[in-house]
């Protein structure tokens, strides 16, 4: 199994410019959820979807939209991307009262 | 709000001795913790896990320990090895879906 899959792996933007990090996962989970990590810190949750066809606010949404496309995708947009956002952003899914949660290997983007 | 952290930034540790690793919770609500292992460059990865209705739990070589009194979680690695040298975070889930972060412990091992 590939477990969760992120992509891009690496990405550099412009100021303002936009784009969607994509997140898939083939656990059958019912709960999606992103991440970032900035240096020195723990990770802050975005969003997270707790099952198809929800998404919920987590502690730094501004910026930032989601869409949980169907049970395996849980996509992240930066509309107008800011230095600000520049992170490792990291995908994670967890079945319905399941233990542990299952990470993606990141996207470090950079906002130039 | 309240938060998840660890008590030391970093930690140094001779190969072959013991580790300890705390993490200080504040929310009294949390009932499921999780340490996670992080090496450069990569996501975090599970290592154990604990629920709040327990105070010991083992598995390979890693102890976790909860204290629901004054809000300790510590992460025990016997016999460290050089590839136990990464970033420990221990992380917190005061509902059903969110899991919250502490800021980490870095963990170096010498040979």
């Amino acid at each position: 199994n590939a477990g969760v899959t992120q992509t891009p792996k690496f990405q550099v933007l412009k100021t303002g410019q936009s784009m969607t990090l994509q997140c898939a996962q083939d656990m059958n989970h019912n709960s999606m959820y992103w991440y970032r990590q900035d240096p020195g810190m723990g990770l802050r949750l975005i969003y997270y979807s707790a099952s198809e066809g929800t998404t919920d606010k987590g502690e730094v949404p501004n910026g930032y939209n989601v869409s949980r496309l169907n049970k395996r995708e849980f996509s992240l947009r930066l509309e107008s991307a800011a230095p600000s956002q520049t992170s490792v952003y990291f995908c994670a899914s967890r079945s319905r009262g399941g233990d542990g949660y299952t990470f993606g290997s990141g996207t470090r983007l950079t906002v130039v | 709000g309240e938060s998840v952290g660890l008590h030391l930034p970093t930690l140094s540790v001779q190969e072959g001795d013991n580790s300890i690793i705390n993490c200080a919770y504040s929310n009294s609500a949390s009932d499921y913790f999780i340490w996670y292992k992080q090496e450069s460059g990569k996501g975090p990865q599970f290592i154990i896990d604990i629920r709040s209705n327990m105070d010991k739990r083992q598995g390979q070589r890693v102890t976790v320990l909860l204290n629901k009194t004054v809000k300790h979680l510590s992460l025990q690695i016997a016999a460290t090895q050089p590839g136990d040298s990464a970033v420990y975070f221990c992380a917190e889930n005061d509902n059903d879906y969110k899991l919250s972060f502490g800021a980490g412990t870095t963990v170096t091992v010498r040979a």
